[in-house]
């Protein structure tokens, strides 16, 4: 079945320890997006990619890192993990054409402790 | 950059109308999108919206004006699973979505 999945479902992690959340998708969607979710925020972009080899910051990128080396892949790493990076982190892509939707990922839920 | 504003919570009963509003302040605007979102759960595709007017869609109806930087989701015929947070987004130039924080709806029986 066609879709976007993300790996790990949860995660429980030291602060100061680097991690990687994976995100992939086989509908060969151009545009790829990490989101994150928190109560009373909503959802917010950390790093988006418009096509395979170029990536851009969000509205929050600072501690997170992407690349995007093929179409169907985006992993989102944090560096050096900090406790308000503790979220549930969604992954989503779309066609990139004009009215297309974003379709998510089933979401990552982070902790940081 | 963009600011939405949608109302945090409504509760309605079961087989009712419930009308999910959403205001926004652009300084791009290429589409409006309404996701529902169950709890634990990824947001899924609603509605989308680029010209003014009424687009529906079932049981479920979005509406925009651009003019007024206004929109809203209407859902009728309530059932109790469309308890849900209704997300609205707005896309601009370069295909960016920012979404609101989110309206949670209770349908009660």
């Amino acid at each position: 079945i066609a879709g976007i999945t993300q790996a790990p479902t949860s995660q429980i992690l030291a602060a100061g320890r680097r991690m990687t959340l994976r995100c992939t998708q086989d509908m060969r969607h151009n545009a790829m997006y990490w989101y994150r979710q928190d109560l009373g925020l909503g959802l917010r972009l950390i790093h988006y990619s418009n096509t395979a080899g170029t990536t851009g910051k969000g509205e929050v990128p600072d501690g997170y890192s992407v690349s995007r080396a093929n179409t169907d892949d985006f992993p989102l790493t944090l560096s050096s993990a900090v406790p308000s990076q503790t979220s549930v982190y969604f992954c989503a892509s779309s066609d990139g054409t004009s009215g297309s939707e974003q379709y998510f990922g089933p979401g990552t839920r982070l902790t940081v402790t | 950059g963009q600011n939405i504003d949608q109302p945090t919570e409504m509760t309605a009963t079961e087989g009712a109308i419930v009308q999910i509003n959403c205001t926004y302040q652009t300084s791009g605007f290429n589409g409006l999108f309404w996701y529902q979102q169950h709890a634990g759960e990824a947001p899924t595709f609603l509605s989308y919206n680029v010209l003014d007017g009424l687009e529906e869609k079932g049981r479920f109806s979005s509406f925009l004006s651009r003019s007024k930087g206004y929109s809203y989701l209407l859902l009728k015929e309530l059932q109790m699973k469309d308890s849900a947070s209704y997300l609205c987004a707005v896309r601009d130039g370069d295909y960016k979505l920012s979404f609101g924080a989110g309206t949670t709806v209770t349908v009660r029986a």
